[in-house]
């Protein structure tokens, strides 16, 4: 059975960092793209940044430069380093695991989701 | 970016009745890469289509995808008590993968 499970979540003040953390079980971790969704309070879902199997990175033009996210394949965990928060990054940020089967190269869609970590950017 | 508009953003039906959500986007969708999950509250979002018409695995006959281009619908064609829940499109075409605001199905 597939499972995501996050954490690293909390209240940090803008301009602050945290590190949130996915861990995965049930699949090849390794073989898979893994992305971070977000969504903030009363908004919708939004995509945030993937990173590939092969260790390819994309991010949102909203959090480049600011955030980065890594994977260790030998504990089969998902990171993201959020670096200078601004209240507008206050969400619950979801990992979530690339689709089976896979659409071209550099475009998925995901067949599980973690249930989040809320992460609250305020003074 | 590409834009999704889902309507509407509430249903109310019955148990039974058919359910037809719209996710619209501003640009044509490549290749219909588009999905669409269902999320309930204290649950994991699951996935329900991909490719705009495959369902995913496990995924009751009672949902279907369709839809092509810039029009897309997701029909559920006998409302269970468990169907009842928040709905959202995604499209994985162009980048940046965008997702609609979601439509929410109530009992009514």
């Amino acid at each position: 059975e597939v499972q995501l499970l996050e954490s690293g979540g909390g209240l940090v003040q803008p301009g602050g960092s945290l590190r949130l953390s996915c861990a995965a079980s049930g699949f090849t971790f390794s073989s898979y793209a893994m992305s971070w969704v977000r969504q903030a309070p009363g908004k919708g879902l939004e995509w945030v940044s993937t990173i590939s199997s092969g260790g390819n990175t994309y991010y949102a033009d909203s959090v480049k430069g600011r955030f980065t996210i890594s994977r260790d394949n030998s504990k089969n965990t998902l990171y993201v380093q959020m670096s200078s928060l601004r209240a507008e990054d206050t969400a619950v940020y979801y990992c979530a695991k690339r689709g089976d089967p896979p659409a071209r190269p550099g475009s998925y869609y995901f067949d599980y989701w973690g249930q989040g970590t809320l992460v609250t950017v305020s003074s | 970016e590409i834009v999704l508009t889902q309507s509407p953003g509430t249903l109310s039906l019955s148990p039974g009745e058919r359910a037809t959500l719209s996710c619209r986007a501003s640009q044509s969708v490549s290749s219909s890469y588009l999905a669409w999950y269902q999320r309930k509250p204290g649950q994991a979002t699951r996935l329900l289509i991909y490719g705009a018409s495959n369902r995913a695995t496990g995924i009751p006959d009672r949902f279907s995808g369709s839809g092509s281009g810039t029009d897309f619908t997701l029909t559920i064609s006998r409302l269970e008590p468990e169907d009842f829940a928040v709905y959202y499109c995604h499209q994985y075409g162009s980048s940046p993968p965008t997702f609609g605001g979601g439509t929410k199905v109530e009992i009514k």
